[in-house]
């Protein structure tokens, strides 16, 4: 199975800062990655796919580039809102595989 | 309007078996290209994709778990149904369904159910 390594596994912001997330592949996907963001008791929520596109009704901050074995979300100006974990995951082949999650939390 | 909704057990005993519905609506698995998948997540912990159903019946398991799953459809009920035997307290998680993003990658999830927790334990 892939491994999918994300980076940090949490880190400390304040609203308007910048933030990246990395998620590395163990080997090459292609473009064939996901993004989700999860609130504490809630599902998953898609925001971006096949690497850079943005999910309907997702707000453009939140962006995704990369592609092969390296992956990045950003979110250029954090909202309070944005206080969550995020997960990638890997579509390339099955077993799909997810990260082990970066929890972003309020500095 | 696209839902999906888990129902089974809260409490299993180990060793038992679990099975777990997923009922949806807003679209059918009978049409070309629909994939519904099982999902689960351990408190505190990071999400683990188990299983797959399509249209064509097709079915995608999870390897370290294959042994133990079966999954399946009710497409009268437009239910799928994932039966785990032989559980442990290891398999103590959310459970979650979710659909495939249609026209997409079979593997991109733009709809979930709310989950359903399943505590394993004697």
């Amino acid at each position: 199975a892939i491994q999918m390594t994300q980076s940090p596994s949490s880190l400390s912001a304040s609203v308007g800062d910048r933030v990246t997330i990395t998620c590395r592949a163990s080997q090459g996907l292609g473009n064939d990655l996901d993004w989700y963001q999860q609130k504490p008791g809630k599902a998953p929520k898609l925001l971006i796919y096949a690497a850079s596109s943005l999910q309907s009704g997702v707000p453009s901050r939140f962006s995704g580039s990369g592609s092969g074995t390296n992956f990045t979300l950003t979110i250029s100006s954090l909202q309070p809102e944005d206080f969550a974990t995020y997960y990638c995951l890997q579509n390339y082949n099955y077993p799909l595989t997810f990260g082990g999650g970066t929890k972003v939390e309020i500095k | 309007q696209v839902t999906l909704r888990e129902s089974g057990p809260a409490l299993v005993k180990p060793t038992q078996t679990l099975t777990l519905t997923c009922t949806f609506s807003g679209f059918s698995l009978r049409t070309s290209g629909v994939c519904v998948s099982w999902i689960r997540q351990p408190p505190g912990k990071a999400l683990e994709w188990l299983a797959r159903i399509d249209w064509d019946n097709d079915k995608y398991y999870i390897t370290s778990l294959k042994s133990r799953l079966t999954i399946s459809e009710d497409t009268s009920k437009d239910q799928v149904v994932l039966t785990m035997t032989n559980m442990d307290p290891a398999d103590t998680a959310t459970y979650y369904c979710a659909r495939a993003k249609l026209g997409g990658n079979s593997g991109t999830f733009d709809y979930w159910g709310q989950g359903t927790l399943v505590t394993v334990s004697s």
